[in-house]
């Protein structure tokens, strides 16, 4: 079965330092992965998304992930975590670009940034 | 430009009662869906319109949708049940095709069934 893996259900990590959010997928071929946040009462919002070319791709806010085929992984990461990015935040996998739109969420991640 | 919008924001039902759901976009995007959110297991699919006048759905019972027209996919409890106390989520996204079109998220409807 298609599934999307975040093991952590939480991240703490101090303001200034950098952050990973961690993601495995297991999905045939190769999908398309995307990163969402959500802040309380708010619906999910677009981070980055990759789709295909350089490994390391650059989103909203600062943040960015990386790609690896071999391990089927996406990580999200900051290189200086601000309080405000405190939230939670979704990892998501759109098999192979077939007409499906079916996209498959991870558990979520919650990270909490500490001042 | 409210891109999707949700109402209402909260609502209690008492079991067996029916209720909808409302989803209205004004992007122009052919693709909407219905997600709910319960704690600690993410988000999960319960039924996808690719365009008007199609649907799809991904859990067995309990809901209906219809897809009138390319603004409006409302999400209709038949028969309330504890079981679907939720956050439930309306997104929508361009064509799969289209450079991995996002999708784009209404703020929830926050359901409970007593």
């Amino acid at each position: 079965a298609q599934s999307v893996a975040q093991p952590e259900d939480q991240v703490n990590v101090a303001e200034g330092n950098p952050l990973t959010v961690k993601c495995t997928y297991s999905v045939s071929g190769n999908p398309y992965l995307f990163w969402y946040v959500q802040y309380p009462n708010r619906g999910l919002q677009f981070l980055l998304k990759y789709i295909t070319g350089d490994n390391l791709v650059k989103g909203s806010y600062g943040f960015e992930a990386e790609f690896n085929k071999s391990q089927t992984s996406f990580h999200l990461k900051k290189p200086s975590a601000l309080v405000s990015d405190s939230a939670l935040y979704f990892c998501a996998v759109r098999p192979p670009a077939s007409g499906t739109y079916k996209y498959i969420f991870g558990t979520g991640t919650r990270l909490k940034v500490l001042a | 430009n409210a891109g999707v919008t949700q109402t209402p924001k909260f609502h209690i039902l008492k079991t067996g009662q029916s209720m909808t759901l409302q989803c209205a976009q004004d992007m122009n995007h052919g693709y909407m869906s219905w997600y709910r959110q319960d704690p600690g297991m993410g988000l999960r699919l319960i039924y996808y319109s690719a365009a008007a006048g199609t649907t799809d759905k991904e859990v067995p019972n309990g809901y209906n949708v219809s897809r009138l027209n390319t603004e409006d996919f409302p999400l209709r409890l038949v028969s309330a049940a504890p079981s679907q106390t939720s956050v439930y989520f309306c997104a929508i996204s361009g064509a799969p095709g289209q450079g991995g079109s996002p999708l784009h998220f209404g703020n929830g409807t926050r359901l409970t069934v007593t």
